[in-house]
């Protein structure tokens, strides 16, 4: 398995400005992606954050938006730029790492945004 | 068409009955897995059990197990002896190579 921790676990911020949320894994992981959860919904990727080389993006996010940088094996951010109410989620960092039966992907415990 | 269905978007069990939370997927892959995560209010999303498409036996994790009927697609969780810390949304989900799959998830409400 994997452990990941996230900071801040928690922010409230004003429209307008940016947010970079930290991600650190205890090992060395290859795959590590971001997701947002708005309230009430299920996870939405945002991008695969690829380490060497810049973020692959899902379809309806952004890197101007949705900055990400991996610089190693074990970190990542995320930033959220230029925030609405409309960014207010719990954005999630996760790995693939080996599990007791197979690969299997493992969640950081989350960022919990509010944007004012 | 969606690739993973929930089709409980809320349930409720008695505290130390059992229950059941349902899944189908779609895929033509021959090769995929299957995984359930709880997320609790707190927002974590914690792994709880995980079903290859080629294994013949139904996942056990505990007081969980995986209900896999490969022919009707379906990847059910069952819960025995509910407990009211079981109470969370239960998000099911797939993997295809690469990419993963989840689900509209399914809030349970243990009851005492």
């Amino acid at each position: 398995s994997a452990v990941i921790s996230q900071k801040p676990s928690r922010d409230i911020c004003q429209r307008g400005t940016s947010l970079t949320i930290q991600c650190q894994v205890d090992s060395q992981v290859t795959m590590m992606f971001w997701y947002r959860q708005q309230p009430g919904q299920s996870l939405t990727l945002i991008a695969t954050a690829n380490q060497g080389s810049e973020a692959t993006y899902e379809s309806g996010f952004v890197i101007d938006k949705f900055p990400i940088s991996r610089p190693n094996l074990t970190f990542s951010t995320l930033t959220v730029s230029n925030m609405s109410p409309e960014d207010s989620s719990i954005y999630l960092c996760s790995v693939v790492a080996s599990g007791r039966v197979t690969d299997t992907q493992y969640f950081g415990p989350g960022t919990r945004l509010t944007v004012l | 068409a969606q690739k993973i269905t929930q089709t409980q978007p809320g349930m409720f069990v008695q505290e130390k009955e059992a229950v059941t939370l349902d899944c189908t997927y779609d895929t033509s892959d021959q090769s995929y897995g299957l995984f359930w995560y709880k997320q609790p209010s707190s927002g974590e999303m914690i792994f709880l059990i995980y079903q290859g498409s080629y294994d013949e036996q139904n996942a056990t994790e505990g007081r969980y197990s995986l209900n896999f009927q490969k022919a009707r697609k379906s990847a059910n969780l069952v819960i025995s002896a509910s407990q009211l810390g079981d109470s969370a949304m239960y998000f099911c989900a797939m993997r295809e190579g690469n990419q993963f799959y989840f689900g509209t998830g399914t809030s349970l409400t243990v009851i005492p």
